[in-house]
């Protein structure tokens, strides 16, 4: 049982280059989150995911698109990278929205 | 807006001696809380869940919520140096989900 896993661990991008964090939960969890962490600005939530096939924007979307693949895939596409966006990346699981969230080990991110 | 305050720190505490961490939130209808231990460089860790007033132990730790001062606290007893870390609030209101604190920062001195 692994829990929430995300690759890739650490990534550098130039700006303006595309890519797609992954993220796969096993604990049967109908909900997922796509945070970010900045020093400072705390955890925020960039989109949400409440049951497969549906996705909700957070406090930070801009820049940003989700999909969620079926119940235990849940990615996060940068289509045209910021520098603004190097930041610490965390997905997380949980059983619905007031319940307990349990996060992945987290994605580095820089862009140059 | 929703918020949750915490102290930054850093909160400096004897090893042995009881660390009390302290956190508010704006909104009432808040029913769900949370406390999360963050180590730096790795993701947050779930320590305890809180619903209703009162205290509620496991273990060091003790959580203590009073929802009409709109207030949330953890207690941890007998302090290790690997308490050491960020200790994160967490509180949920409802169709937006967790709300986080920005952490206080703990430090346990040998």
């Amino acid at each position: 049982n692994a829990g929430v896993t995300q690759t890739p661990k650490f990534q550098v991008l130039k700006t303006g280059q595309s890519m797609t964090l992954q993220c796969a939960q096993d604990m049967n969890h109908n909900s997922m989150y796509w945070y970010r962490q900045d020093p400072g600005m705390g955890l925020r939530l960039i989109y949400y995911s409440a049951s497969e096939g549906t996705t909700d924007k957070g406090e930070v979307p801009n820049g940003y698109n989700v999909s969620r693949l079926n119940k235990r895939e849940f990615s996060l596409r940068l289509e045209s990278a910021a520098p603004s966006q190097t930041s610490v990346y965390f997905c997380a699981s949980g059983t619905g929205r007031t319940d307990t969230q349990y996060f992945g080990p987290g994605t580095r991110l820089t862009v140059l | 807006q929703k918020e949750v305050e915490q102290n930054s720190g850093p909160l400096s505490v004897p090893e042995g001696a009881i660390a009390s961490l302290n956190c508010t939130y704006s909104d009432r209808g808040s029913q769900s809380f949370f406390w999360y231990r963050q180590y730096s460089g790795k993701s947050p860790e779930l320590i305890m869940s809180i619903y209703s007033n009162g205290d509620k132990e496991d273990g060091r730790f003790t959580a203590q919520l009073n929802k009409a001062s709109q207030y949330v606290s953890l207690l941890i007893r007998d302090s290790q140096p690997s308490d050491s870390a960020t200790y994160l609030c967490a509180v949920n209101g409802g169709a937006d989900g967790l709300t986080f604190g920005k952490g206080t920062h703990l430090i346990i001195q040998p």
